[in-house]
């Protein structure tokens, strides 16, 4: 089964970019979402499959996948971006979801 | 749109019994995969249940056997059983809308939770 790494803890100053990690051997063969989730809210979904973005999302966030790394990339940060953000797979074999846990972004 | 309203949270004793409920309106649970997800506070997110539109179920190793996922398509309501509860159950619950496309699975809605709170 998959366990997801994330960084416990990412900073960026306004206006800068963003990076969040999530890693697991292989991750780049399935798909990969990313979650947001802000203090004393439910999570919102923020990029699906890799790299699509739902509806209302800024073009700002982008996602790739790659070998044994999945990447959420937030361009030109702002304070309203800070917030948790968790990564998560399907795993089709068990049919469990997965979670990574959890990366805090702080905008300086 | 889309609503899903957790309800049925509050303070259980240790080793007791509760169930949880999502009102869901906006789409029908009949054609849809559904989960529960959890938060312990200061936590992360954690995967607890699933229950396919045909009806079949599958469970974290950690609620496996005491948990029960379970949906009453008529009422267009989701619910989670929750017995034998344990401190460590203590946590938001939340019930999610599933989507599947491309061989992979994710979270298109999200209720705002219930907390459940299990204490001695």
């Amino acid at each position: 089964s998959y366990v997801l790494t994330q960084p416990p803890s990412v900073s960026a100053a306004p206006g800068k970019t963003a990076r969040i990690t999530c890693g697991t051997p292989t991750i780049g063969t399935t798909g990969v979402h990313w979650y947001q989730q802000k203090p004393g809210q439910a999570p919102t979904l923020v990029i699906c499959l890799d790299t699509e973005r739902p509806s209302g999302i800024p073009e700002r966030f982008s996602g790739s996948n790659s070998g044994n790394t999945a990447t959420l990339t937030i361009s030109r940060v702002e304070v309203g971006d800070e917030a948790d953000y968790y990564c998560q797979v399907w795993d089709s074999r068990s049919d469990h979801w997965v979670f990574g846990g959890g990366t805090k972004l702080t905008v300086l | 749109e889309v609503q899903l309203v957790e309800t049925g949270g509050g303070l259980i004793h240790l080793g007791g019994s509760r169930r949880l409920s999502c009102e869901v309106s906006g789409f029908s649970i009949s054609n849809n995969y559904m989960n529960w997800v959890r938060q312990a506070p200061g936590k992360g997110l954690e995967w607890l249940s699933v229950i396919y539109s045909a009806g079949s179920t599958f469970y974290a190793d950690s609620v496996k056997g005491r948990f029960t996922i379970s949906k009453d398509n008529s009422k267009n309501t989701l619910y989670l059983q929750l017995n034998d509860l344990r401190a460590d159950d203590t946590a938001v619950y939340y019930c999610a809308s599933v989507y599947c496309t491309s061989g992979s699975c994710y979270i298109d809605y999200w209720g705002q939770g219930v907390l459940v709170t299990v204490s001695a």
